[in-house]
């Protein structure tokens, strides 16, 4: 089952922030983050473990509440190369079985 | 360079041909995945391969078969194309676990577009 996504779109100024959610209604393994520009490969952006652990190497940040199921990612002071569609995958158990949702695309204008 | 590679990058097929196409991953991982990314949509999971011997199907299987030739390579066929498997087809070797040992690794193909006429 895919994860959801929300919101679907969101529009930022260079400098502001953004949050966006992913939510699961079954038990989660962990929750990975990518960023795909249009014509690209998306692009591994974070991996969040059950248990709090957090892998990532970009100057973005996220969050996993395994009590929820939820995850969220947060854009600081977005930048023009913040822009693109962001897309959660999450992995339920040890079936490896990684699963998309249907993305959120961020515009960062000038 | 670690990374995943896919060939072919583009394709035109008529209805009803056959093609498959190539994955391989030179990052010692052991799951790898098939995504198809149609415009404007997230990326559907086709059929992964929790590690080598193994595959499993995932949420858009219908049409499509695979191999997990080694731990290297993990290959999709499609045996009667249609118009509906027009799309673009990525192959992926995430981190899953505790795999990640490069920030600056690839982990998802190039992509091959693929029209059926």
């Amino acid at each position: 089952q895919q994860p959801v996504q929300s919101p679907q779109a969101v529009i930022l100024r260079e400098g502001e922030d953004a949050v966006i959610n992913c939510s699961s209604s079954k038990a989660l393994y962990s929750v990975h983050w990518y960023r795909q520009k249009h014509g690209e490969a998306p692009v591994f952006l974070m991996i969040l473990l059950k248990g709090g652990e957090q892998k990532g190497h970009e100057k973005i940040s996220a969050s996993f509440n395994e009590k929820k199921q939820q995850s969220s990612l947060y854009l600081t002071a977005s930048q023009l190369s913040y822009s693109g569609t962001y897309f959660c995958g999450t992995e339920k158990g040890n079936d490896y079985k990684l699963s998309f949702g249907a993305g959120t695309t961020v515009t960062v204008r000038a | 360079n670690a990374g995943v590679t896919q060939t072919p990058k583009f394709q035109v097929l008529k209805t009803g041909q056959s093609m498959t196409l190539q994955c391989a991953q030179d990052m010692n991982h052991n799951s790898m995945y098939w995504y198809r990314q149609d415009p404007g949509m997230g990326l559907r999971l086709i059929y992964y391969s929790a590690s080598e011997g193994t595959t499993d199907k995932g949420e858009v299987p219908n049409g499509y078969n695979v191999s997990r030739l080694n731990k290297r390579e993990f290959s999709l066929r499609l045996e009667s194309a249609a118009p509906s498997q027009t799309s673009v087809y990525f192959c992926a070797t995430p981190p899953t676990r505790r795999q990640i040992s490069s920030y600056n690794e690839q982990f998802f193909g190039p992509g091959t577009r693929l029209t059926v006429l």
